[in-house]
């Protein structure tokens, strides 16, 4: 079973409009860690934003914040006032315990378009 | 700080072949992961390890080999190359840091197999 899934493949925005981006986990581990990473068409990975599962407030990063809804396993990543640099494709991942021996496991992505 | 970097950014194979992909950290980061990235399929982890001398299978192991020998350098070798195998590589590595965990990838490795 997916652990990550992002159901939305392409999102459209207007500028300087907000816009969410969806992504739901499945984990029976208490214990867990939810990231987001962008990736611009040059192709690096660059982390967004984290939010851990005993966390009681949703993370804030500059524009971007974290909507975590964790008896819905949601953990959709907010983008305010959007920017024609923001295109770029989005990825959720999880890291499941506090064990420190499990890698971070991503979902499919979500191609963003800012649209001027 | 190079941070994470990997060697080569370009790579073509013919079928059969093998090579190694180098990844270098220089963080003293625990935590290295090779992925791939196909297109449509998200970044799928390839093995990863959790420090010096311990290695373990992700979800799509199999035509790749892994050792980690130093913190610092987590190699994957590509046995006998097959044209499923072209794909963008990314390299990763992390560490626990207060109540939460830090991972970075290298800039990627694009081989095509031919």
């Amino acid at each position: 079973a997916q652990k990550i899934t992002q159901t939305q493949p392409g999102m459209f925005v207007q500028e300087k409009e907000a816009v969410t981006l969806d992504c739901t986990y499945d984990t029976s581990d208490p214990s867990y860690g939810l990231f987001w990473y962008k990736q611009p068409s040059s192709g690096e990975m660059i982390f967004l934003i984290y939010q851990g599962s005993y966390d009681q407030q949703n993370a804030t990063e500059g524009r971007y914040s974290l909507n975590f809804q964790k008896a819905r396993k949601s953990a959709n990543l907010v983008i305010s006032a959007s920017q024609l640099g923001d295109s770029a494709m989005y990825f959720c991942a999880m890291r499941e315990g506090w064990a420190g021996n499990t890698p971070l496991v991503f979902g499919k992505g979500t191609r963003l378009s800012v649209i001027a | 700080n190079a941070g994470v970097t990997q060697t080569p950014k370009f790579q073509v194979l013919k079928t059969g072949q093998s090579m190694t992909l180098q990844c270098a950290q220089d963080m003293n980061h625990e935590y290295m992961s090779w992925y791939r990235q196909d297109p449509g399929m998200g970044l799928r982890l390839i093995h990863y390890s959790v420090g010096a001398g311990i290695t373990d299978q992700g979800e799509v192991p199999n035509g790749y080999n892994v050792s980690r020998s130093t913190t610092e350098d987590f190699p994957l070798r590509l046995l006998s190359a097959a044209p499923s195998q072209t794909s963008v590589y990314f390299c990763a590595s992390g560490r626990e840091a207060g109540g939460s965990y830090e991972q970075y990838f290298g800039p990627g490795t694009r081989l095509t197999v031919t």
